[in-house]
């Protein structure tokens, strides 16, 4: 009965290489995001999506690409991964546009 | 955009204490979640409160949108209370959540 899942849920990798994070929510929502949560723990937006349409891209790198093949998945593609990269990354889906949002469990990315 | 901050930055509560969290926004929010983030990094929805009061247990949350602020009340606290609370809210013109630095809770037994 998982809401919103992500896999994978642990990813360590090197410097330069690329990578995906994948996101799923079975809630019937409409908007999907991505959340960055850095080593102080704090949380900041990174993309948006409604009805697999992008509507907030926050000054993110330009590795990073989201993709939504449909409004149940978000998936989160980076090239060139840095080592500023490390973080958790939350995936969220809400109603519509402003609804209560509800995040997945996280994927904690290490770059080494 | 919106500025949170939430008060305290950190609390060290015995078991059975009861605590108050703050959180202030700069600006107008249509609505407000409080999350808590486990020491196992979930981050769990206790309220989704635009205004008025909730209760959920020993949690009740209170937002006065008016004056740009929410509580959150804990009473009778738990070690399984332990984590960080985090409040949150979008801009009025967009879903973007705005994210307060949080509040480290400790509870001792």
């Amino acid at each position: 009965d998982t809401a919103v899942s992500q896999t994978p849920k642990y990813l360590v990798t090197q410097m330069g290489n690329d990578k995906s994070i994948k996101c799923e929510q079975n809630l019937g929502h409409d908007t999907m995001y991505w959340y960055k949560q850095d080593s102080k723990k704090f949380l900041k937006i990174m993309f948006s999506y409604n009805n697999k349409e992008l509507i907030i891209n926050e000054t993110v790198p330009n590795r990073f690409s989201p993709k939504s093949p449909d409004k149940a998945h978000l998936n989160l593609h980076i090239n060139s991964l840095e080592l500023g990269d490390s973080a958790v990354y939350f995936c969220a889906s809400s109603r519509r546009d402003r609804g209560e949002q509800y995040f997945g469990p996280g994927t904690r990315l290490t770059v080494t | 955009g919106i500025q949170v901050e939430q008060s305290p930055p950190d609390l060290i509560l015995q078991e059975g204490a009861n605590s108050t969290l703050r959180c202030n926004f700069s600006d107008s929010v249509n609505n407000l979640q409080w999350f808590h983030q486990n020491p196992w990094g979930q981050l769990i929805n206790l309220f989704y409160i635009p205004s008025g009061t909730k209760q959920n247990g020993r949690l009740s949350a209170t937002t006065v949108a008016t004056e740009r602020y929410s509580l959150l009340y804990i009473s009778s606290s738990q070690t399984t209370d332990s984590g960080v609370y985090f409040c949150a809210g979008p801009e009025t013109s967009g879903s973007r959540l705005t994210f307060g630095e949080g509040t480290q809770l400790t509870v001792n037994p």
